[in-house]
């Protein structure tokens, strides 16, 4: 069976040190693999997708995760944490079966962000 | 281009009740997909439209349904509210850019039930 695993349900990190949010997937295809961001009270903003290119993904806000096929992992991470940064994290795979498309989401993240 | 707008962002609702929420997609986009989204379950998947067709379905009751018009905006109708249905329901318009499926959401409905 399909799954997303959001390893973390809550992360805590201070302002300017390195954030990593992890994510493991399971899938007998191969997958297309997003994070979504949602601030608090907003709805959910595309952060960054892969899709069988480049296995290093830089997404908007200056994060990015890189696509480990052989540790079934798609984690997000940046290198400096920023006080805009605390919100609600999301992974996501996509298995694509023609117009039968599948979406798998993970229970989410959230990160916070000390000052 | 304007994004996905949903109506109306609130609602309350007493239990036994129906509602119907409203997805204006981003335009040119053909595919309206729904979610519930509570603490406890995350996301769920309800449904997807293109074309005023449904092409996918989630595992809610019967007393969930949807629909799409020839403009693309979709209505979700909820009958018989319970008190679980208490939940910001999101909607999300797709397409397919360079092979690659992407959705872009909408700021979402909170309903409350009591």
């Amino acid at each position: 069976a399909q799954s997303v695993t959001q390893l973390d349900s809550h992360v805590s990190v201070s302002e300017g040190t390195p954030v990593l949010l992890r994510c493991n997937y399971s899938s007998s295809y191969s997958p297309s693999l997003f994070w979504y961001v949602q601030h608090p009270n907003k709805g959910l903003q595309l952060l960054l997708k892969y899709t069988s290119a480049a296995t290093l993904v830089k997404g908007i806000n200056g994060f990015e995760a890189e696509f480990k096929k052989s540790e079934t992992s798609f984690h997000l991470t940046k290198p400096s944490a920023h006080m805009s940064d605390a919100a609600e994290y999301f992974c996501v795979v996509i298995l694509n079966a023609g117009n039968n498309r599948k979406l798998i989401w993970g229970l989410g993240t959230s990160l916070a962000v000390n000052p | 281009k304007a994004g996905v707008t949903q109506t109306p962002r609130y609602l309350i609702k007493t239990r036994g009740q129906q509602v119907t929420l409203s997805c204006s997609p981003i335009s040119g986009h053909r595919s309206v997909s729904w979610y519930q989204q509570t603490p406890g379950q995350g996301l769920q998947f309800l449904f997807e439209y293109f074309s005023e067709t449904q092409r996918n379905k989630g595992n809610f009751p019967g007393r969930f349904s949807g629909r799409q018009f020839s403009n693309s905006r979709s209505e979700m109708n909820v009958s018989t509210l319970e008190l679980g249905d208490s939940a910001l329901y999101l909607c999300a318009s797709s397409v397919t850019s360079g092979g690659a499926y992407e959705q872009y959401f909408g700021p979402g409905t909170r309903l409350t039930v009591t």
